[in-house]
């Protein structure tokens, strides 16, 4: 079985500031993980992903994560914030032979100017 | 690359009415899963389609069905709704076997019951 956890529903920085959204793992098979933003009265896009190749992922908008499977977690980063980061961000968990994601309860970042 | 469409955007039914909601699948994909968003929730599994069949449920009572049709076009079917059932419905489309590409979603269907 797989779960996510995102610690920290809500999370504020300043404009320019770090951006680090926390998110574990837990996965008895080895795991596929993604990072998704939902901005507001819109569905889910996806932001990154690791699918057991480089440890440390790149992805759309200056955003990158980090599989780290000794803390089991994925992480995500941004080093300079911007004002049109201000979204949900939901970590998503599956297997390489499943076809359900699971996702965590989300994480709204606020950016302030 | 013509992405994922749903409709309605939004829909307002009342307790014990029947819903269908539809999705168009990203061209090329075969594979539909629907998710239920609840306010302030991650989405929730509820079911996936693969080449017209079931390939996969979540926790979701069976008046919760769905079909999806050869032109990979799907839908979500709720019977005697509920309070409870009202959320943001999400379909994605993906490839069944390649869970490692991630899913792409539609913008939902913001479902109200009253």
């Amino acid at each position: 079985a797989q779960s996510v956890t995102q610690l920290g529903s809500h999370v504020s920085v300043s404009e320019g500031a770090l951006v680090l959204l926390r998110c574990n793992y837990s996965s008895s098979v080895p795991p596929y993980l993604f990072w998704y933003v939902q901005y507001p009265n819109q569905g889910l896009q996806l932001l990154l992903k690791y699918t057991s190749a480089a440890t440390l992922v790149k992805g759309i908008n200056g955003f990158e994560a980090e599989f780290k499977k000794s803390e089991t977690s994925f992480h995500l980063t941004k080093p300079s914030a911007h004002m049109s980061d201000a979204a949900e961000y939901f970590c998503a968990v599956t297997a390489n032979t499943g076809n359900q994601f699971y996702f965590g309860t989300g994480t709204s970042l606020t950016v302030i100017p | 690359e013509t992405g994922v469409t749903q409709s309605p955007t939004h829909l307002i039914k009342t307790r014990g009415q029947q819903v269908t909601l539809r999705c168009s699948s990203q061209s090329g994909h075969n594979t539909v899963s629907w998710y239920q968003q609840a306010l302030g929730q991650g989405p929730q599994f509820i079911f996936q389609y693969y080449r017209e069949e079931e390939n996969g449920r979540g926790n979701f009572p069976p008046r919760f069905s769905g079909l999806q049709f050869p032109n990979y076009s799907s839908e979500l079917n709720v019977n005697a709704l509920e309070l409870d059932d009202s959320a943001l419905y999400l379909c994605a489309s993906s490839f069944p076997d390649r869970p490692n590409y991630g899913y792409t979603f539609g913008s939902g269907t913001r479902l109200t019951v009253v």
